[in-house]
């Protein structure tokens, strides 16, 4: 398996734009997760999908920001309209259905807002 | 609720010599425990961890790691540190007996290994 892919991987944006970033589980993971990773607050959990459902979305941090999951593989986080302060490196992750399964991790999108 | 602590931001170790990446946790029930690795620019790739059985948990790289109940800690070890393994460690809990899907992660640990 070519394992959870993200993209793109280097995002530049100027304020005030739309940003969508891109993610494709690994096959058969039930649980998608989209984590924010910032020298400041360390890695944060936005939102998590199970069976392509909104479980939790208690860390997304504003209405900007809008996550969707339309298929057993595809997931895009979206902010609009991107600030300065989102500038971040944004990781998505699967995993499989039980607890005790480890969640693997995409490469990450860098983003830069300015 | 669940949560991880990692006291150490630093650890420096000499290559060749035994080094160790501290971790304590919460959590109100028997908890699973599991460390990362992340490399720069790179996402975080998982190590080991630990859901029930024997103390000692191994994983890889030559890494392993002993779960102390008594002690809530989890600390990550390995016998003779390799320059290769200078990276941001974190630790992660999720308490089974809850709702909550997810982990949770500490803060992270940078390791350096001094060649």
């Amino acid at each position: 398996d070519a394992g959870v892919i993200q993209s793109p991987r280097h995002e530049v944006t100027e304020m005030g734009q739309e940003v969508t970033l891109r993610c494709k589980p690994i096959s058969g993971h039930d649980y998608l997760f989209w984590y924010r990773q910032t020298m400041m607050r360390g890695l944060e959990l936005l939102i998590y999908f199970n069976n392509n459902v909104p479980i939790d979305d208690s860390g997304m941090p504003e209405d900007r920001f809008s996550a969707k999951m339309p298929n057993a593989s595809f997931s895009t986080l979206k902010i609009q309209p991107s600030e300065p302060r989102d500038s971040a490196v944004y990781f998505c992750a699967s995993s499989l259905f039980a607890s005790q399964y480890e969640q693997y991790f995409g490469p990450g999108t860098r983003l830069t807002v300015t | 609720a669940q949560s991880v602590a990692q006291p150490e931001d630093q650890v420096n170790v000499a290559e060749g010599n035994p080094l160790t990446v501290k971790c304590t946790y919460s959590v109100s029930g028997n908890p699973y425990l599991f460390w990362y690795v992340q490399y720069p620019n790179r996402g975080l790739q998982f190590l080991l961890k630990y859901i029930t059985g024997d103390n000692l948990v191994k994983g890889s790289y030559g890494f392993e790691a002993e779960f102390n109940k008594s002690q809530t800690s989890f600390h990550l070890k390995k016998p003779s540190a390799l320059v290769s393994d200078s990276a941001l460690y974190f630790c992660a809990v999720r308490d089974p007996s809850g709702s909550a899907r997810q982990l949770t992660f500490g803060s992270g640990t940078q390791l350096t290994v001094l060649p």
